[in-house]
């Protein structure tokens, strides 16, 4: 079965501060893929990374940054100079298949205050 | 290039009726999948399609039926609503076998918000 938690259910920052959001996953597949999506309060996911399960290589991209470490299962995701336009739920998620379904983890509110 | 587009915005039905909510993959998708997210929660898988053919299914009743149209497009119905059927629907396209780095990534649609009375 797979399972992906996120502990942390709502944090606050204020603008320009760095924010890391926690994502721990468990499956006995070998080949795994996780993502990131942002869930605007318009309601639609936004797609924001996917990572191959046999690339730990981390990513920086602009002001987002992700950890990712077999080792803990975990695949954390870090925004630098958090801005009030990052105020969004961040959902991580994981499949077992290149073009599966994704199990998602119950989300992580964000709020950035000015 | 036009994303995944999903019609109707919001819908009110009372229980018992029947619902159903239309998904039109991103431009070049082959691969339609819906999802059930309730307030507060990570979005619950439903099912796939894939070729017309439902692929694979989540733990849902059988009151969840689907089809794929040969443009790819697709329909999730709903039989027998219940006020615990009120959330947001979220449909995603992807393209089966498209490689690369991201080249299966699911992408969504704005969703259908369903509420049940």
């Amino acid at each position: 079965a797979q399972k992906v938690t996120q502990a942390q259910t709502e944090i606050s920052v204020v603008e320009k501060e760095d924010v890391t959001l926690d994502c721990v996953y468990e499956t006995r597949d070998t080949t795994y893929y996780l993502f990131w999506y942002k869930q605007p309060p318009s309601g639609e996911l936004v797609f924001l990374i996917r990572r191959n399960s046999f690339d730990e290589q981390n990513e920086i991209s602009g002001r987002y940054s992700w950890n990712f470490q077999k080792s803990t299962s975990s695949f954390n995701f870090t925004i630098t100079a958090s801005q009030v336009v990052d105020s969004a739920v961040y959902f991580c998620a994981l499949s077992t298949g290149a073009n599966s379904k994704l199990t998602f983890g119950k989300g992580i509110t964000l709020s950035v205050r000015p | 290039d036009a994303g995944v587009t999903q019609s109707p915005t919001h819908l009110i039905k009372t229980r018992g009726q029947q619902v159903t909510l239309r998904c039109s993959p991103k431009s070049g998708h082959d691969t339609v999948s819906w999802y059930q997210q309730a307030l507060g929660q990570g979005p619950q898988f439903i099912f796939q399609y894939y070729e017309e053919e439902e692929r694979q299914r989540g733990n849902f009743p059988d009151r969840f039926s689907g089809h794929q149209f040969p443009n790819y497009s697709s329909e999730l119905n709903v039989n027998a609503l219940l006020l615990g059927d009120s959330a947001l629907y979220l449909c995603a396209s992807s393209l089966e076998g498209a490689g690369g780095l991201y080249g299966e990534t699911q992408y969504f649609g704005p969703g259908t918000r369903l509420l049940v009375l």
